[in-house]
């Protein structure tokens, strides 16, 4: 399966604990995308990456967020200090540069329980 | 207001039904627009782009209309298969070209 990969597929975790969540995007994409969503919501942006460099940050991401992408091919989240109200599915997507640009494929998600 | 809204329904349609969807936007300098399709506890997936001139795959015809600013899915000859929730995406200059805005969603059942 070349698609989007995201690990571990559920995370529970009490609160106050840290998280990391990994992608592993389609190879050959080097636009990289990670997405909150909650029940009954869209997903909601959180941060952009173009090979390595993080180029976008959504103004709601608190500073206990952060996100790498060192080589230009997997990226980590990690949430540190975890709320409850980060409960939610956390989705990965790539997208390659060029035509196509802005269709995105998105892995399968995490979906975080911060009990 | 939201960027994007949508109608989250949820539309409950017999088998063969004709339904639509609509999705309005706020920003009046917005160029790209999909369709994605996110079954229940799966990842949205592409669907359609919706283009100026309206665009059709089978039995789904996008359109968009600048002056109202919206665009619109409409799904025809509805097959149990097409239940799952229908996201808009709105692509917008002011941020990145990369920052997609999704809709809530519109949730779609077909009956038998």
């Amino acid at each position: 399966d070349t698609g989007v990969s995201q690990d571990p597929r559920h995370k529970i975790t009490k609160r106050g604990q840290n998280v990391t969540f990994r992608c592993d995007p389609i190879s050959e994409h080097n636009r990289l995308y990670w997405y909150r969503q909650t029940l009954g919501q869209g997903p909601e942006f959180l941060t952009y990456f173009q090979n390595e460099a993080q180029l976008e940050k959504s103004r709601l991401l608190s500073d206990r967020f952060s996100a790498e992408r060192p080589k230009g091919s997997f990226s980590t989240l990690e949430i540190q200090r975890t709320e409850q109200g980060d409960s939610a599915m956390y989705l990965c997507a790539s997208s390659p540069s060029g035509t196509g640009s802005e269709k995105l494929f998105f892995g399968s998600g995490t979906q975080l329980s911060v009990l | 207001r939201k960027e994007v809204e949508q109608d989250p329904g949820p539309f409950n349609v017999p088998e063969g039904a004709t339904v639509a969807f609509n999705c309005t936007y706020s920003n009046s300098a917005s160029q790209s627009f999909f369709w994605y399709r996110q079954d229940c506890r799966k990842e949205p997936k592409l669907l359609m782009s919706v283009y100026s001139s309206g665009n059709e795959d089978g039995r789904f015809t996008a359109q968009l209309n600048r002056a109202s600013q919206y665009i619109s899915l409409l799904i025809r000859d509805s097959k149990l298969s097409d239940s799952a929730t229908y996201l808009c995406v709105v692509i917008a200059p002011s941020g990145s070209a990369r920052q997609l805005t999704f809709g809530s969603g519109t949730q779609l059942t077909v009956l038998p």
